[in-house]
């Protein structure tokens, strides 16, 4: 079975500061993971997504994350925050890209 | 590419009523097809999955004759919710993909009001 922990319902940063949202997975099959971006109303952007190949992988607006098999982690990085980073953030684990397992989000709050 | 719409993106219906939400792949044939209930301040619950050409999917605990979800093409499923009421009010996503291995890509999701 798989499931998704994300440690930090709200997360608030200075804008310029490092962004780290965490996300702890299980699953009984080698995954495959996502970190997904949603803006008020509106659906899920995939931000990036790890499918067994390279462990740090880089996504679109500067975000990237690394997989950490010995961890069971998928955190999500961006060295500097922007304003419009200002959302939830959902990590994701799937075995087949068929059902898809959401931790509970992350709020990214920016402050100027 | 790999766009998927959702047609209405907000609807407000009257205790008892049914209402309709589309959910297309406008640039690949869709096998099959998710649907996703939001909970306000809560992550995405899996309600059905639907594979085109047969009766959809559904997760333990959802009801399939209040909600009824036909796949009736490669490019469009729909979502029923048959004599809605104010619990079920709430932001429905539906996801598309294209084959056994492909990832899922995501529509911008419905806002469903019932008063």
């Amino acid at each position: 079975a798989q499931s998704v922990t994300q440690l930090g319902s709200h997360v608030s940063v200075s804008e310029g500061a490092l962004v780290l949202l965490r996300c702890n997975y299980s699953s009984s099959v080698p995954p495959y993971l996502f970190w997904y971006v949603q803006y008020p109303n509106q659906g899920l952007q995939l931000l990036l997504k790890y499918t067994s190949a390279a462990t740090l992988v880089k996504g679109i607006n500067g975000f990237e994350a690394e997989f950490k098999k010995s961890e069971t982690s998928f955190h999500l990085t961006k060295p500097s925050a922007h304003m419009s980073d200002a959302a939830e953030y959902f990590c994701a684990v799937s075995d087949n890209f068929n059902k898809f397992y959401f931790g509970s989000g992350t709020k990214l709050n920016v402050k100027p | 590419g790999a766009v998927v719409s959702q047609h209405p993106s907000r609807v407000i219906c009257k205790s008892g009523t049914s209402v309709k939400i589309e959910c297309r792949s406008l640039d690949f044939q869709a096998t099959t097809m998710f649907w996703y209930r939001q909970f306000p301040k809560k992550s995405l619950m899996l309600m059905a999955t639907s594979n085109e050409g047969s009766k959809a999917t559904y997760e333990q605990g959802v009801e399939k004759d209040k909600f009824l979800i036909n796949h009736a093409s490669l490019t469009l499923s729909t979502l029923t919710v048959t004599s809605a009421h104010p619990e079920d009010s709430s932001f429905y996503i539906c996801s598309a993909r294209q084959g056994g291995w492909y990832e899922q890509y995501f529509g911008p999701g419905t806002r469903l009001t019932v008063t």
